[in-house]
């Protein structure tokens, strides 16, 4: 059972465009919501999280919209670039209970082209 | 700072052998999560060890077992290899489980299953 899931599978972006990722998750009792970054060769890496009692957050060309009524959630990459290439997965924690065990989207490969 | 270490690379056995990875947290780490990558999938969370004993296990058989040494450092055992073991096996450190913080995870090794 995915706890998280995760759209679209792959997103081709034309350097300096906006890329979207979306999410969606059924427990509410996560309450951290990271996106990380994976570059082939390499583990994932924290890019941006973001809590259930904000909305949105901001981090220079990555912004994180959260919806928490809807239970869904988007990364969006901002003047997208080729160095953005990367598979992103988007994840849930219930940082009380399960004290670090992340759930994981099944990811999407993203290619920006010049 | 290195970061967190994992040997080895890479790893190709066949069917019904025996497998042993291994992780080297963080400097200043003292928890450690393993995660299995299938291809094309999110990473799945195994188990988690700290002060030397398994403290979360995911949805895995007891093929899979691992151990905390007293420097943190972690293995992940699995026997009776199957094809469908053919992964990523990810791990990550955290320090202070006593509260929830950032995952760091390692390159990984990859393990093929033949």
């Amino acid at each position: 059972q995915q706890q998280v899931k995760q759209s679209p599978q792959s997103l081709i972006v034309q350097k300096g465009g906006i890329s979207i990722i979306n999410c969606a998750y059924e427990n509410t009792a996560f309450d951290y919501f990271p996106w990380y970054q994976q570059f082939p060769g390499k583990g994932p890496a924290l890019l941006i999280a973001i809590r259930p009692d904000v909305s949105e957050k901001k981090e220079g060309r990555f912004t994180i919209s959260f919806n928490k009524s809807a239970k869904q959630f988007s990364l969006h990459i901002m003047d997208s670039q080729p160095g953005d290439s990367a598979t992103y997965f988007c994840a849930a924690v219930n940082r009380g209970s399960t004290l670090g065990r992340l759930y994981f989207g099944r990811g999407t490969q993203l290619t920006v082209w010049p | 700072d290195a970061g967190v270490t994992q040997s080895p690379t890479h790893l190709i056995k066949t069917r019904g052998q025996q497998v042993t990875l291994r992780c080297s947290p963080k400097s200043g780490h003292d928890t450690v999560s393993w995660y299995q990558q299938a291809l094309g999938q999110g990473p799945q969370f195994i188990f988690q060890y700290y002060e030397e004993e398994e403290r979360q296990r995911g949805n895995f058989p007891d093929r899979f077992s691992g151990h905390q040494f007293p420097n943190y450092s972690s293995e992940l055992n699995v026997n009776a290899l199957l094809l469908g073991d053919s992964a990523l096996y990810l791990c990550a450190s955290s320090p202070d489980r006593v509260r929830y913080n950032e995952q760091f995870f390692g390159p990984g090794t990859r393990l093929t299953v033949l």
